[in-house]
C-alpha cells in the first residue's frame, strides 16, 4: 500500500528557503507513468498546485511561483523534495505531497504545516 | 493561465441530490477530477477523468463534463458527505484547482 509522508521544518524565517521532503513507501518513485507533486493550502483557503516531477526527472511548476519553486527527486532514497525560496508570510500553509496519475492526485500525504515567521 | 470556477457554497437536505459545478473555458475538452476534504484531513479523490470512481468511493458520487462545465453529483446525500469539494483540471502541463465548494447538509 502506497504511503507518502512529508517532513521538514515547521517554522521558516522570512526571506529564507522552505525545504520539504516527501518519502514514499510501498512503491517506487521511479515507476513510469507517475508524477509526484506538491500542493499547498493556506489556513482557511483552497488548494494550490505548486508543481510536479515526472519519474524521468522532468518537472513543471505553477506559473505564479515558477521563479521560486524547485522540485527534485532522489531515487536512491525514494523521495522527492520541494524548495521554495524567498518566503513570506503568504507562504504559510499546509503543504501536501501527492502522486499524480490518470489526470488526478490519487494518493496524498497527511500534510505538514509550515509557518513563515521571524 | 487557465482557471476553473466553483460556487463557494451549496446546501442540500439529507437524502436529496447535491450538484456542484466547475466552470472553465472549454472544460469539456479536458479531464476533470474532484476531491473531498473534511476538516483537518487530506483531500480524497472521489471522481477522476470526469466520471470514474476510485475504488472505495460510494456509487452515490458521480461526475459529468461537457461544454464549459463539469459537475459533481451526490445522490442520496448523507450527513457524512458534508465537506469541501474541489475540482481540478490540467492544461498546458499545469494543474489547476477550483476555489472549492463547501457542501452543507441540513
Amino acid at each position: 500500500q502506497l504511503q507518502l509522508q512529508e517532513s521538514g521544518p515547521g517554522l521558516v524565517k522570512p526571506s529564507e528557503t522552505l525545504s520539504l521532503t516527501c518519502t514514499v513507501s510501498g512503491g517506487s518513485i521511479s515507476s513510469s507513468s507517475y508524477y509526484w507533486g506538491w500542493i499547498r493550502q493556506p489556513p482557511g483557503k483552497g488548494l494550490e498546485w505548486l508543481g510536479y516531477i515526472y519519474y524521468s526527472g522532468t518537472s513543471s511548476y505553477t506559473p505564479s511561483l515558477k521563479s521560486r519553486v524547485t522540485i527534485s527527486q532522489d531515487t536512491s532514497k525514494n523521495h522527492f523534495s520541494l524548495k521554495l525560496s524567498s518566503v513570506t508570510a503568504a507562504d504559510t500553509a499546509v503543504y501536501y505531497c501527492a502522486r499524480y496519475y490518470g489526470n488526478a492526485f490519487d494518493m496524498w500525504g497527511q500534510g505538514t504545516m509550515v509557518t513563515v515567521s521571524s | 493561465s487557465y482557471e476553473v470556477t466553483q460556487p463557494p457554497s451549496v446546501s442540500v437536505s439529507p437524502g436529496q441530490t447535491a450538484t456542484i459545478s466547475c466552470s472553465g473555458d472549454k472544460l469539456g475538452d479536458k479531464f476533470t477530477s474532484w476531491y473531498q476534504q473534511k476538516p483537518g484531513q487530506s483531500p480524497v479523490l472521489v471522481i477522476y477523468q470526469d466520471k470514474k470512481r476510485p475504488s472505495g468511493i460510494p456509487e452515490r458520487f458521480s461526475g459529468s463534463n461537457s461544454g464549459n462545465t463539469a459537475t459533481l453529483t451526490i445522490s442520496g446525500t448523507q450527513a457524512m458527505d458534508e465537506a469541501d469539494y474541489y475540482c481540478q483540471a490540467w492544461d498546458s502541463n499545469t494543474v489547476v484547482f477550483g476555489g472549492g465548494t463547501r457542501l452543507t447538509v441540513l
